[in-house]
């Protein structure tokens, strides 16, 4: 079975730092690795994603992330912290080989940038 | 529309009762995703369909859990005997065809259930 974790469960840092989000997922095959930002009251919008080739994708709002395939991990990070990056940030992932399409997500990380 | 909307944005209601919720996909999308978001906690997967049949219904909870697409595009969620367990914000997404599982979902804000 897919799964996903994000230690933790809180990230703080100052505005102009650089932050990274952590996330380790299990798969029994290849994974497909998503990143989805949620506002307050808000549905979730769509960050980046790895699918196949270079391991540093980039996305929406000056976003990253790295996939390490020998660590399992998808860790989403940014060069400069801005405070509106302030919101919850969840990991997901999709066993390339099963039968299923589901997406399976983290259970999420709050990051507060503070001026 | 745009994007992914459903409907009602909030739900009161009495234990015991029955519920439905709905969701209209961005148009064109023949994947559609339903899961619930408790306080605090990630997205839950419950069910999703391909065109009209439900391709993976392994996280509907139970029984009183149940969901249609019976053309392709708007679903509904129907919830009976309604438990206060069952309050939650449920959100439903649609992505696009033919991508081989790489599409990314894309979300509507929500139904908030609350049941008392």
């Amino acid at each position: 079975a897919q799964s996903v974790a994000q230690p933790e469960d809180q990230v703080n840092v100052a505005e102009g730092n650089p932050l990274t989000v952590k996330c380790t997922y299990s798969v029994s095959g290849n994974p497909y690795l998503f990143w989805y930002v949620q506002y307050p009251n808000r549905g979730l919008q769509f960050l980046l994603k790895y699918i196949t080739g270079d391991n540093l994708v980039k996305g929406s709002y000056g976003f990253e992330a790295e996939f390490n395939k020998s660590q399992t991990s998808f860790h989403l990070k940014k060069p400069s912290a801005l405070v509106s990056d302030s919101a919850l940030y969840f990991c997901a992932v999709r066993d390339v080989g099963s039968n299923t399409g589901k997406l399976i997500f983290g259970q999420g990380t709050t990051l507060q940038v503070k001026p | 529309g745009a994007g992914v909307s459903q409907t009602p944005s909030n739900k009161v209601t009495e234990k015991g009762k029955y519920v439905e919720l709905r969701c209209d996909p961005i148009s064109g999308h023949t994947a559609l995703y339903w899961y619930r978001q408790s306080l605090g906690q990630g997205p839950e997967f419950l069910i999703y369909f391909q065109g009209t049949g439900a391709a993976d219904d392994s996280g509907l909870p139970n029984d009183r859990f149940f969901a249609v697409r019976p053309e392709g595009s708007v679903s509904t969620l129907k919830i009976q005997r309604t438990e206060r367990g069952d309050s939650a914000v449920y959100l439903c997404a649609s992505s696009q065809p033919g991508q081989g599982g790489t599409g990314e979902l894309f979300f509507g804000e929500g139904s908030r259930l609350t049941v008392l």
